[in-house]
């Protein structure tokens, strides 16, 4: 069972640079998410989309965009990427609501 | 933003050792979830806790909601290397209002 897919693993981008992080799921799930996860600061949500075709803001917005391209598919991009932006990113969905998160393996990205 | 603090930030203990960990707020939480993150993976759900002073238990795993629903613990009974990974707890304050804790990475030594 596959479950949720983020690709890439690893990237390294230099300031200024533009990159879309992307993660399906296979479980027929309603609801995803995307987190950044820092030292000592936990999962911080950046954007939402609690069913297909609807998108919302989380705690850290700013500097990302997103894309619920269909019932498995979201997106998330950087349009200039920026040193603050280094962090592990996590692709997250769930079914009905109250129903645990799965999570994805995350993108380690390096911003320089 | 609903600040959930846990407690100890690191924590190294050899095998067989009880510990436990806390996750704090000055908030209210409808419910509360502990997950556990091994290295190069995501977190992965352990428990759920929803009514105020409910205690559940996961085999050596015992976990407590606070009366108040503010707060959380972690008791692990005779720690063993497999346990070693990163703990974190998240409290629930909407449909989709899940705050994580700054985590407490416990190491395990055989």
């Amino acid at each position: 069972n596959a479950g949720v897919t983020q690709t890439p693993k690893f990237q390294v981008l230099k300031t200024g640079q533009s990159m879309t992080l992307q993660c399906a799921q296979d479980m027929n799930h309603n609801s995803m998410y995307w987190y950044r996860q820092d030292p000592g600061m936990g999962l911080r949500l950046i954007y939402y989309s609690a069913s297909e075709g609807t998108t919302d803001k989380g705690e850290v917005p700013n500097g990302y965009n997103v894309s619920r391209l269909n019932k498995r598919e979201f997106s998330l991009r950087l349009e200039s990427a920026a040193p603050s932006q280094t962090s592990v990113y996590f692709c997250a969905s769930r079914g009905r609501m109250g129903s645990p998160l799965h999570f994805g393996n995350g993108t380690r990205l390096t911003v320089t | 933003t609903q600040l959930l603090e846990q407690s100890p930030q690191f924590l190294s203990i050899q095998e067989g050792e009880n510990l436990t960990v806390y996750c704090n707020s000055s908030s209210v939480f409808s419910s509360l979830q502990w997950y556990r993150q091994e290295p190069g993976e995501g977190p992965v759900l352990l428990v759920t806790v929803v009514t105020g002073g409910e205690v559940k238990k996961l085999k050596r795993l015992t976990f407590q909601f606070g009366d108040a629903r503010k707060d959380s613990s972690l008791h692990i009974t005779a720690a063993q290397p497999g346990d070693t990974g990163l703990y974190l707890c998240a409290g629930k304050t909407g449909a989709n209002n899940l705050f994580f804790g700054t985590g407490t990475r416990l190491t395990v030594i055989p």
